[in-house]
């Protein structure tokens, strides 16, 4: 069946380091993918998107990497901070479904100052 | 609103009891989507809406759990018969025409005892 998963599901790293998160996807029909951000008590927020026709997008501080070819999807930010400690979760949109989105597990992000 | 809105934030409820869920998208998205998350896991798609209609509910577990949105506005999800297994997050989205990016709210916390 169709499932999005994460290799990790905790990391620790040191405030000012890089943070690699990654996530491996199962349904090739997916053309859409989102990394979301949840803290404690609140709703998933989006941080950054990209679509199967690309293989890296960058925003502020972070950048997403498609690689088709073997599934997987990361996240990178850059310097992190002890803002961005909560948890992380990969989401696919598989095609011609209107949206809907199948998450994954998600990695929580410890950042130690 | 400037946001997803959802109440009550919190609901606690006994076995067998009846719920009801609402959720106010943000204004003018056409789209909305319910979703449900336990404690470690991401979240799990119910239903969609595209204006007044439901889409897909394939994610509806049984036939206890049933949405409206009868003016393509806000959105009820009702769960009858609660089960202990029913208690979770309850999250609903909402994304404008043509828009990819799902806005989420901060959940409603069902808890069946």
């Amino acid at each position: 069946g169709e499932s999005v998963g994460l290799h990790l599901p905790t990391l620790s790293v040191q405030e000012g380091d890089n943070s690699i998160i990654n996530c491996a996807y199962s349904n090739s029909a997916s053309d859409y993918f989102i990394w979301y951000k949840q803290e404690s008590g609140k709703g998933p927020q989006f941080i950054i998107d990209i679509r199967s026709n690309m293989d890296k997008r960058q925003g502020q501080r972070v950048t997403v990497l498609l690689n088709k070819t073997v599934k997987h999807l990361s996240l990178q930010i850059a310097a992190t901070q002890p803002g961005d400690s909560a948890v992380y979760f990969c989401a696919e949109t598989p095609y011609n479904q209107g949206g809907k989105l199948i998450f994954g597990q998600g990695t929580e992000l410890s950042v130690k100052p | 609103g400037a946001g997803v809105s959802q109440t009550p934030s919190n609901k606690v409820t006994e076995k067998g009891k009846y719920v009801e869920l609402r959720c106010d998208p943000i204004s003018g998205h056409t789209a909305l989507y319910w979703y449900r998350q336990s404690l470690g896991q991401g979240p799990e798609f119910l239903i969609y809406f595209q204006g007044t209609g439901a889409a897909d509910d394939s994610g509806l577990p049984n036939d206890r759990f049933f949405a409206v949105r009868p003016e393509g506005s806000v959105s009820t999800l009702k769960i009858q018969r609660t089960e202990r297994g029913d208690s979770a997050v309850y999250l609903c989205a909402s994304s404008g025409t043509g828009g990819t990016e799902a806005f989420f709210g901060q959940g409603t916390r069902l808890t069946v005892v």
